[in-house]
């Protein structure tokens, strides 16, 4: 099965700073790799996804690279705010078969 | 438009005791998740249904049951509870299996004494 590995488990940065967060995968078939937020008791939400036939996706200040051939990808926030701190998912899927998630980055944004 | 709704959001049962956790979704979508969440360890699918009358084990499936009672509903069964499933269990949907965006529930948290 697929194997996906985050890091850094935890990331702390001052307001205004970019973070960066990357994951591997292992599963050369997986093909579609989303990103999810999640604040403290509450459930994941999805912030942003990328498909295996695109290279960079940006949604305002969030942004996903991804690598297939070195089969990693990453998640890049830039101007971070307070808002932004929460735990980050990565995961990776591949097509008719179960999702995969990292273990999560712990993001905090210092004011 | 409730999205995923989970019930109960608190249990607390004793070693040996049977529980269902029951999730609930109202968009449509044909496959529906249950995932498990302990600290430092991320998500991990327990049971997936990937349209209604299918089920399928997931990456942790020992000591756990689902059924899918129509497509709306997909239960969550422990028939006989251990401390070791004491963890936060989140139900999810979508439109159907693969590269397509999954919608969570608020969660269940469980202790098992």
């Amino acid at each position: 099965g697929e194997n996906v590995e985050q890091h850094p488990s935890t990331l702390s940065v001052q307001e205004g700073d970019s973070a960066v967060i990357k994951c591997t995968y292992s599963d050369s078939a997986s093909n579609y790799f989303p990103w999810y937020k999640q604040e403290l008791g509450k459930r994941p939400q999805l912030i942003i996804d990328i498909r295996s036939n695109v290279g960079e996706k940006k949604d305002q200040r969030i942004a996903v690279t991804l690598n297939k051939t070195a089969k990693h990808f990453s998640l890049h926030i830039t101007e971070t705010q307070p808002e932004d701190s929460a735990v980050y998912f990565c995961a990776a899927i591949r097509e008719d078969n179960d999702m995969r998630f990292g273990a999560g980055t712990r993001l905090t944004v210092k004011p | 438009n409730a999205g995923v709704t989970q019930t109960p959001k608190f249990q607390v049962l004793k070693t040996g005791q049977s529980m269902t956790l029951q999730c609930a979704q109202d968009m449509n979508h044909n496959s529906m998740y249950w995932y498990r969440q302990d600290p430092g360890m991320g998500l991990r699918l327990i049971y997936y249904s990937a349209s209604e009358g299918t089920t399928d084990k997931g990456e942790v499936p020992n000591g756990y049951n689902v059924s899918r009672l129509n497509k709306r509903e997909f239960s969550l069964r422990l028939e006989s509870a251990a401390p070791s499933q004491t963890s936060v269990y989140f139900c999810a949907s979508s439109e159907s299996r693969g590269r397509n965006i999954q919608y969570f529930g608020a969660g269940t948290r469980l202790s098992v004494l």
